[in-house]
């Protein structure tokens, strides 16, 4: 069975341009969840799923993220006016519910100019 | 506000031998503490998970050793080889939900 993929895998903008971050958890996952890894860091938790509602946002460094899911399917992490900052690689997770085990994607490793 | 803090960041062992990696969280509402294994560009594989019911896990060559009077908790790899050079992160949360990673060890396991 595929484990979560993410896409694109690398992507390289400009500053102030918008990002959109994709990730596809396992099949039947209910939870879904975005990290943030900076450079030699731990990951940083930025938001959490249930099924397409997001009950917990309070790792979202700032307005300008925000993230949305369809069904129990397909998240998309977007990055307005991206900043330098915002350079990273961002992780997404997946567990079949809330309390078991979460398993990460590769992430996108995600440059700003 | 660092609430799992990791040590040492980088530790080199020869093949073979024992590799430990310690972690010491401040929340005492964490109840799950799981740590992950990541090689280059790869997301972070799940090893090895403890609740605070238990003081010890073993799996395979993984043990984790967990301390709940004193908040701390330790890798041990026994007969390390260098196919475990990796970056080691701790983690914590409660209830397995929100994870809050330590900052990493990267493991050097020399031939």
């Amino acid at each position: 069975g595929a484990g979560v993929s993410q896409s694109p895998s690398n992507k390289v903008t400009e500053k102030g341009k918008d990002v959109e971050l994709r990730c596809d958890p396992i099949s039947g996952h209910t939870a879904l969840y975005w990290y943030r890894q900076r450079l030699g860091q731990g990951l940083e938790f930025l938001i959490y799923f249930q099924g397409n509602s997001a009950p917990d946002k309070s790792g979202l460094p700032s307005d300008r993220f925000s993230a949305e899911r369809t069904g129990e399917s397909v998240s998309t992490l977007t990055i307005q006016r991206t900043q330098q900052e915002d350079s990273a690689v961002y992780l997404c997770a997946s567990s079949h519910d809330r309390d078991q085990p979460q398993h990460f994607g590769d992430g996108t490793r995600l440059s700003i100019l | 506000q660092q609430q799992v803090k990791q040590s040492p960041q980088s530790l080199i062992v020869q093949k073979g031998g024992i590799s430990i990696i310690n972690c010491a969280y401040e929340n005492t509402a964490f109840d799950y503490f799981p740590w992950y294994q990541q090689f280059p560009g790869k997301g972070p594989a799940l090893l090895i998970a403890i609740r605070p019911d238990v003081s010890e896990k073993k799996e395979g060559r993984f043990t984790i050793s967990f301390n709940k009077s004193a908040k701390q908790f330790s890798l041990h790899i026994m007969d390390s080889q260098p196919g475990d050079s990796a970056t080691y992160f701790c983690a914590a949360s409660k209830s397995n939900y929100k994870l809050t990673f330590g900052k990493g060890t990267l493991l050097t396991v020399n031939p």
